[in-house]
C-alpha cells in the first residue's frame, strides 16, 4: 500500500546531540515537505522539495537542514539538538501538478532535554 | 504573506448536533483550500479541498465546506456529528499553482460527547 513513513514516532534525546529524522513515501511523489508543529500552533513549513536535489526553506525559519538524494527519500537533520527544537515534525508529499493534495506521515514528535 | 484564521479553538458538541467551523484566510490572489482531519492517534488526513467551481464542495464522512470569496472564508459544515467525529480539525490554505506549500490555522478541536 502507498503510504508515507516517518521514524522515530517519538523522540527524547539531550542537548546537543545530531539527529536525524526520516521520512520516506512510496507514492511516487516527486514534491516532499517538513513542517513543525509546536503544541496548540499552527503547522509551520520549514522546508521542501519538488525533486532530487532541490530543496528549499519554507516560511519558518529553521536550524535544521534537509537532502533529497532520492525521490522516495526526504530525511530532516539537527547537528546540534536544543530544548527550541522540542517540536512536531511532520513529513508530507504531494504529485506534480498545479492542484494536488498533500499526504501527511504520522509525525515524529521530539523532545530535547 | 499569508494567514489563516480558525476561530474556535475548542468545541463540545453533543451526538447528532449540527456542526460548522469557522475558517478565514488572508491573501487577495487565487487559492487551493483545504480542511485537514487529525484523528487522535492517527495522521493528518484531506476531508476536503477546493480548487475551482463549485464553492460547495463535499468530503469524506458527510463534511462539506463552502467557500465564500467576498469573505474570505471556508467553512467546515456538518448536519449531525458523530461521536467518531471527535477529531482536530486544520485549514489550510495554499497558493493555486504553489504545490502545497499550505499555511495553517490553528486548528479547532472538536469533543463529541454521547
Amino acid at each position: 500500500e502507498a503510504d508515507i513513513y516517518q521514524t522515530p514516532r517519538y523522540l527524547v534525546i539531550g542537548t546537543g546531540k545530531k539527529i536525524t529524522l526520516e521520512c520516506s513515501q512510496t507514492m511516487g511523489h516527486d514534491k516532499m515537505y517538513w513542517y513543525q508543529q509546536d503544541p496548540g500552533m499552527e503547522l509551520h513549513l520549514i522546508h521542501y522539495s519538488y525533486g532530487v536535489n532541490s530543496t528549499e526553506k519554507g516560511d519558518l525559519s529553521s536550524e535544521s537542514t534537509v537532502s533529497r538524494i532520492r525521490t522516495e527519500h526526504f530525511p530532516l537533520t539537527l547537528e546540534s539538538a536544543r530544548p527550541s527544537h522540542t517540536s512536531q515534525y511532520l513529513c508530507a508529499s504531494s504529485e506534480t501538478g498545479l492542484n494536488t493534495e498533500a499526504f501527511f506521515g504520522q509525525g515524529t514528535r521530539l523532545t530535547v532535554v | 504573506a499569508q494567514s489563516v484564521s480558525q476561530h474556535n479553538h475548542h468545541v463540545i458538541l453533543s451526538e447528532a448536533a449540527s456542526l460548522e467551523l469557522g475558517c478565514n484566510y488572508s491573501y487577495g490572489g487565487t487559492v487551493n483550500l483545504f480542511w485537514y482531519v487529525q484523528y487522535p492517534g492517527q495522521h493528518l488526513q484531506l476531508l476536503l479541498k477546493y480548487f475551482s467551481g463549485d464553492p460547495l464542495v463535499k468530503g469524506i464522512k458527510g463534511f462539506e465546506a463552502e467557500f465564500i470569496k467576498s469573505k474570505f472564508s471556508f467553512n467546515l459544515r456538518k448536519p449531525s456529528v458523530q461521536w467518531s467525529d471527535t477529531a482536530e480539525y486544520f485549514c489550510a490554505v495554499g497558493l493555486t499553482g504553489g504545490g502545497n506549500k499550505l499555511t495553517f490555522g490553528t486548528g479547532t478541536q472538536l469533543k463529541v460527547e454521547l
